[in-house]
């Protein structure tokens, strides 16, 4: 069994500081992705990332895949408050093709 | 509709009762996931269909739980004899196709599956 551990699980800051979300998994990954949930929909892709040590930016939020596929992380520098959400990490291989969910991590942005 | 469709979107039933959740995804996308949510975690998967037939279904917790996707669109999960732990959200996804250019999964709203 794949398992996706993030963390924090939980994490509250204030409005403009800076913040990193981590995925860590003891499998190598074809691709990595990160979704983002709120209440009462359904996750919404933010970013996928394939090869190993990628770095891709969007707006604020800046997402690595690790050297060896098996780790991600997700940095959010000067946070708003539209950043709150329900993080989730998920990994994809192209052998067996099931997405396969982090734990999450649930992220409040205080104005 | 231009997204995933699932229905119902509330369910209430008693334990011991049989339920039927139905997705309905995008058009045209022949990979379609289902999961179960519970509140706050990341979401759990069931099982995976690639066309009409279940790719992985190594995620159903006993045989209780049935999917089936006869004509490769419209998926319906199966739930026999509902305990109060099948209690959560339950999502479906689907994918254009679940292959190295096409692996976005677009998901439902879920159905919010209470068993009392």
């Amino acid at each position: 069994t794949q398992l996706l551990e993030q963390s924090p699980q939980f994490l509250s800051i204030q409005e403009g500081e800076n913040l990193t979300v981590y995925c860590n998994s003891s499998s190598v990954f074809s691709s990595l992705q990160w979704y983002r949930q709120e209440p009462g929909e359904g996750p919404v892709l933010l970013v996928t990332v394939v090869t190993g040590g990628e770095v891709k930016k969007l707006k604020r939020l800046t997402f690595q895949f690790g050297d060896a596929r098996k780790d991600s992380s997700l940095h959010i520098t000067a946070a708003q408050p539209g950043d709150t959400g329900l993080y989730l990490c998920a990994g994809f291989n192209f052998g067996n093709e099931k997405l396969t969910f982090g734990t999450g991590t649930r992220l409040t942005i205080i104005p | 509709g231009a997204g995933v469709s699932q229905t119902p979107s509330n369910k209430v039933t008693e334990k011991g009762k049989y339920v039927e959740l139905r997705c309905d995804p995008i058009s045209g996308h022949t990979a379609l996931y289902w999961y179960r949510q519970s509140l706050g975690q990341g979401p759990e998967f069931l099982i995976y269909f690639q066309g009409t037939g279940a790719a992985d279904d190594s995620g159903l917790p006993n045989d209780r739980f049935f999917a089936v996707r006869p004509e490769g669109s419209v998926s319906t999960l199966k739930i026999q004899r509902t305990e109060r732990g099948d209690s959560a959200v339950y999502l479906c996804a689907s994918s254009l196709r679940a292959d190295r250019l096409n692996t976005e999964a677009f998901f439902g709203q879920g159905t919010r599956l209470t068993v009392v």
